[in-house]
């Protein structure tokens, strides 16, 4: 069974105080690690996905990075919009029946105050 | 491009009751997903539909179904609603399997 574990549950941070959040993950043959950003009152927003260890991608003041174990997301002087709940899930198995499911961490809630 | 479009917004059901929950893909986007998301559970998967037929299915009772239909919108169903039931549930879709997801704003159940 796919597990994804995140930490840390909340986190506060002054801007422009960078710091990062974790995933780590167990998964029988990972197909993809994404990041999805939530808002209250809204569904998640697509960040990234990252598919091999080693990969990075960036994204204004974010970064994703993979392991064979886990994956961070780094964020770079945040600002008081980037305030929500950053979720991040795995894309496990394989074969035709796999298809889109995802297994999601608790999140990490994030408050960045001016 | 329109979203992922979830009807209604807000329910407010009694125990016992069934509940009906609407959801229009992206347009073009043939796979919809579904998720019951709660404070203690996270996103937690329900089913997934590609073509009208279901592909995956989560961990959940067999009063969780869903369909979905020939232009690929969805519905999913809950009978005899228990007070567990009460949760944001998301609909996503995707272009097809195993692609990234689009996500609604949710139906926001609460049971009483």
């Amino acid at each position: 069974e796919d597990q994804v574990t995140q930490s840390p549950e909340a986190l506060r941070l002054q801007e422009g105080e960078s710091s990062s959040l974790n995933c780590s993950y167990t998964v029988s043959g990972l197909r993809g690690l994404f990041w999805y950003r939530q808002d209250p009152g809204k569904g998640p927003e697509f960040l990234f996905t990252l598919y091999s260890a080693g990969e990075e991608k960036e994204k204004e003041r974010l970064k994703a990075t993979l392991t064979k174990k886990e994956s961070f997301l780094h964020i770079t002087a945040p600002k008081p919009e980037d305030s929500a709940t950053y979720l991040c899930a795995v894309q496990g198995g394989g074969g035709e029946t796999s298809g889109s499911r995802l297994t999601f961490g608790e999140g990490t809630q994030l408050t960045v105050n001016p | 491009k329109a979203g992922v479009t979830q009807t209604p917004r807000y329910l407010i059901k009694t125990r016992g009751q069934q509940v009906t929950l609407s959801c229009s893909p992206i347009s073009g986007h043939r796979s919809v997903s579904w998720y019951q998301q709660t404070p203690g559970q996270g996103l937690q998967f329900l089913f997934e539909y590609f073509s009208e037929t279901q592909r995956n299915k989560g961990n959940f009772p067999g009063r969780f179904s869903g369909r979905q239909f020939s232009n690929s919108r969805s519905e999913m169903n809950v009978s005899t609603l228990e007070l567990g039931d009460s949760a944001l549930y998301l609909c996503a879709s995707s272009f097809s399997q195993n692609e990234k997801l689009f996500f609604g704003s949710g139906t926001q159940l609460s049971v009483l």
